[in-house]
């Protein structure tokens, strides 16, 4: 079974790091596109980050120069590193992957964790 | 930066009607980047339709796709109970990904 399992959220004060973990299992991560979507309370849904399977990736103007997408191949997991954090970060974040031959639509996804940052 | 305008911004029908759902880029798109997803309450999104008018796996036929660039289109037909929730739109262009502000569709 096709699964994404993210962990890492929690509540952090404005101006920390927090880094997120997605989990795959049921497939390679080395084949899909993995990507990073976010929804504030109440609010749409952000797409924020995707790492291709070549490595390179590519970030939404709200958090380039502070989130930075990795993957560990050997663990089948993708981290987000989210640096100086603001109130606007408040959010479910999403991982969510597709084969890369069947890119730009999002098939599977994870059940989200919630990122609070507060003082 | 792409800009997707769903309309109508609510919707409420009742079970058996058939709902239509708009969704309108800024700027020029392809119909293969173009999809639809449907999320209930506390649940993540689901994939309904990708490049424009094909189902994903397991999504009934009810749900159907349609339009090219700049305007786009999801028809539910037969509402059932399990099909009121919110539907966002779904583009891609310049490495970005970009979804609309949705569409609540509420039973009446």
């Amino acid at each position: 079974e096709v699964q994404l399992v993210e962990s890492g959220g929690g509540l952090i004060q404005p101006g920390g790091s927090l880094r997120l973990s997605c989990a795959a299992s049921g497939f390679s991560v080395t084949t899909h596109y993995l990507n990073w979507v976010r929804q504030a309370p109440g609010k749409g849904l952000e797409w924020i980050s995707v790492i291709y399977t070549s490595g390179d990736t590519f970030y939404a103007d709200s958090v380039r120069g502070r989130f930075s997408f990795s993957r560990d191949n050997s663990k089948n997991t993708v981290y987000l590193q989210m640096n100086r954090l603001t109130v606007d970060d408040t959010a479910v974040y999403y991982c969510a992957s597709v084969p890369q031959w069947e890119w730009p639509s999002l098939d599977t996804w994870g059940q989200g964790t919630l990122v609070t940052v507060s003082s | 930066e792409m800009v997707l305008t769903q309309s109508p911004g609510s919707l409420s029908l009742s079970p058996g009607d058939t709902a239509t759902l708009s969704c309108r880029a800024s700027q020029s798109v392809s119909d293969v980047y173009s999809a639809w997803y449907q999320q209930k309450p506390g649940q993540a999104p689901r994939l309904l339709i990708y490049r424009a008018s094909r189902r994903a796996t397991g999504i009934p036929d009810r749900f159907s796709g349609s339009g090219s660039g700049p305007d786009f289109t999801l028809t539910i037909s037969r509402l059932e109970p399990e099909d009121f929730a919110v539907y966002f739109c779904q583009q891609y262009g310049n490495s970005r990904i970009t979804f609309g502000q949705g569409t609540r569709l509420e039973i009446k």
